[in-house]
């Protein structure tokens, strides 16, 4: 990866268990992003958060940003058979190239 | 709603051809970014433009090169393919500045190198 790793690289739960990814990067950081992708499709932008935020919420995600350790989770809750994907955080760094990780792929059994 | 329109979708060629992709991003979009992707690999940056004039540079090898030209659509044209350039080829552009970081990804262009 050009910036970090996430953790696990796959993940599989129950419906409507809580599914947690982690990630990891390596620089410091304008703001982190995470991204999700279905197989062979384009990445779709589920949440942002700037580097002087600690947590945030959006629906059933909730991240959480922590830049002395330059980690960052990605919680989703009550997960759905639809959450299945791969799922990528990105870096900002300079505004005008994006790094992503390694991804995670989660797997949500019905 | 318009989003980031990328062609073509699937393109097949020999070793040591040339290849062009073609990205249009969202209209008042004035940053393109394009990714490449191998198979169960994460997105790799490989350039970006901004207002038409080349922003960063990532892992873009010498054999490619990419503009962005006055309608802000943007081109990446690769030569003397090599079986290892087989991936996805993502575009995505973000909106002016101040924005809210977010980038939109097109459907990705699938390169297969024979």
């Amino acid at each position: 990866s050009q910036q970090g790793e996430e953790d696990p690289q796959a993940l599989s739960i129950q419906e409507g268990e809580n599914a947690t990814m982690n990630c990891s990067y390596k620089t410091s950081i304008n703001n982190l992003q995470w991204y999700r992708q279905n197989s062979g499709r384009g990445l779709v932008h589920l949440i942002l958060i700037r580097s002087n935020e600690r947590e945030k919420h959006s629906g059933r995600l909730r991240v959480t940003l922590d830049t002395s350790k330059k980690s960052s989770s990605l919680l989703i809750t009550a997960s759905r058979a639809a959450d299945t994907a791969s799922y990528f955080c990105a870096t900002d760094t300079t505004g005008n190239q994006f790094y992503f990780g390694t991804g995670t792929s989660l797997t949500v059994i019905p | 709603a318009a989003g980031v329109i990328q062609s073509p979708r699937h393109l097949i060629k020999e070793k040591r051809e040339t290849a062009t992709l073609k990205c249009y991003p969202i209209p008042r979009h004035d940053t393109v970014y394009w990714y490449q992707q191998g198979p169960g690999q994460d997105p790799q940056f490989l350039i970006s433009f901004y207002e038409k004039m080349q922003s960063d540079k990532g892992s873009i090898p010498d054999r490619f090169s990419a503009q962005q030209f006055s309608d802000y659509h943007s081109e990446l044209n690769m030569s003397s393919l090599e079986l290892g350039d087989s991936a996805l080829y993502f575009c995505a552009s973000s909106s002016p500045r101040p924005n809210t970081g977010e980038l939109f990804f097109g459907e990705g262009s699938r390169l297969t190198v024979l």
